[in-house]
This record gives structure tokens, C-alpha cells and sequence, in this order.
């Protein structure tokens, strides 16, 4: 069965960065692109970018652009999301999702990791 | 910067139907802005519903429905169920990038 999973939860200092990793299973891992959203508490999701499992292209959100890097290992199976200058306001459930690629069709989400910038 | 507008909360009684929209700051919204439903409950991870306007999924239950609607993208719960009870979101397509709506919360009472 697909899944998505994602690493644990993060505590970071205000500048810091972190990475966040989103390892697939039960598919085809290049015939997919995916996807990060985030989620800060009581507030809407955010959509932050995308990268093509295939190849490895990406695409990033304006607001995140300059501080977020997506990439992609097709021998692990996983995608990578970087944030860096990290400010109490990036503190938030972090989402992996799965889409085909070019369709619009998302599917599968990871279980999420909340990341905790606080000094 | 674009907009996508859902109804802040919705309050629907157990059997009844009720329709959420999902409205685009650059106007009316097509097939073309493949919108995406999802489903939030407390504590978990969204889960989606339907895909590029109106395609369920094999666990969507069939009284989900998404269409296009006066302009804007719709998803209607015909039959309400209790556990239906949940924040619901919409994705929409801008050539290359993806905006969320602000969720609407739906209240079954």
C-alpha cells in the first residue's frame, strides 16, 4: 500500500534550519511529483512547493523562495524539504503529499512533523 | 497576491445536504485550476476527497461530490453524516502554483 512517512519532530533555534524527509513506499516513486504544505497551529495550509520525483525538477512558493530547498533521492524513495532563517512564524505541521504528475490529482499525505522554533 | 475564499463555517443538520464553495480572487474558476478538496479533523493530516474538479477517490464516500458552480469550484455532502463534521479545504492551480483556501468548518448539528 502507498505510504508516506515522515521524520519526527524538530525543536530549532530562531535561524536556524531544518530539514524534514518524506520517504514513499508502495509506488512507483519517479512517476510522482511531491508536494510540501504546511500547517501553523489554528491556521489554514499553506502551500509551500513541489518537486518532480522524476526529474527532480522544483517549484517554490514566492513567499518561501530564497529559504526553502526541495529535493528528491529516487534511491531512497524520498523527498527532502530544507527551510532555513527559521523564525517563530515557521513554526507548524509540515505535510508531504503525493500528486501524479501534472494531473492535479493529489492523493496520499504524509502523518505530518511539527517543527518548534523557539529560542 | 491571489485569494482563495471558502464560507468560514457552515452548519448542516445530520441527513441534509449542504454545498461549499471554494472562490478565486482572479475570478471565475475552471476545470483548468484542477481544484482539490480536502478533509481535516482535529489532530490529523488532511485527507483528499476529490481531485481536478469532480474525480473521487477509491475512499471517497459517494455522498462527496465536487462540480463548478457560478463560478466557482463546489463540493456538496448530500446525506450528512455525524462524521462529516470537519474543516474542509480547497487547493487551486495558478500555472505553477498551488493556493489554498481558509478552510471552511463545517458544524453537523
Amino acid at each position: 500500500q502507498v505510504q508516506l512517512v515522515q521524520s519526527g519532530a524538530e525543536v530549532k533555534k530562531p535561524g536556524a534550519s531544518v530539514t524534514v524527509s518524506c520517504k514513499a513506499s508502495g509506488y512507483t516513486f519517479t512517476s510522482y511529483g511531491i508536494h510540501w504544505v504546511r500547517q501553523a497551529p489554528g491556521q489554514t495550509l499553506e502551500w509551500m512547493g513541489w518537486v518532480n520525483a522524476g526529474n527532480g525538477n522544483t517549484k517554490y512558493s514566492q513567499k518561501f523562495q530564497g529559504r526553502v530547498t526541495i529535493t528528491r533521492d529516487t534511491s531512497a524513495s524520498a523527498a527532502y524539504m530544507e527551510l532555513s532563517s527559521l523564525r517563530s512564524e515557521d513554526t507548524a505541521v509540515y505535510y508531504c503529499a503525493r500528486e501524479l504528475h501534472d494531473s492535479g490529482n493529489f492523493d496520499y499525505w504524509g502523518q505530518g512533523t511539527l517543527v518548534t522554533v523557539s529560542s | 497576491q491571489t485569494v482563495v475564499t471558502q464560507e468560514p463555517s457552515l452548519t448542516v443538520s445530520p441527513g441534509g445536504t449542504v454545498t461549499l464553495t471554494c472562490t478565486s480572487s482572479t475570478g471565475t474558476v475552471t476545470s483548468a485550476y484542477y481544484p482539490n478538496w480536502f478533509q481535516q479533523k482535529p489532530g490529523q493530516a488532511p485527507r483528499t476527497l476529490i481531485y481536478s474538479t469532480g474525480n473521487k477517490h477509491s475512499w471517497t464516500p459517494a455522498r462527496f461530490s465536487g462540480s463548478l458552480l457560478g463560478g466557482k469550484a463546489a463540493l456538496t455532502l448530500s446525506g450528512v453524516q455525524p462524521e462529516d463534521e470537519a474543516e474542509y479545504y480547497c487547493l487551486l492551480f495558478y500555472g505553477g502554483d498551488w493556493v489554498f483556501g481558509g478552510g471552511t468548518k463545517l458544524i453537523v448539528l
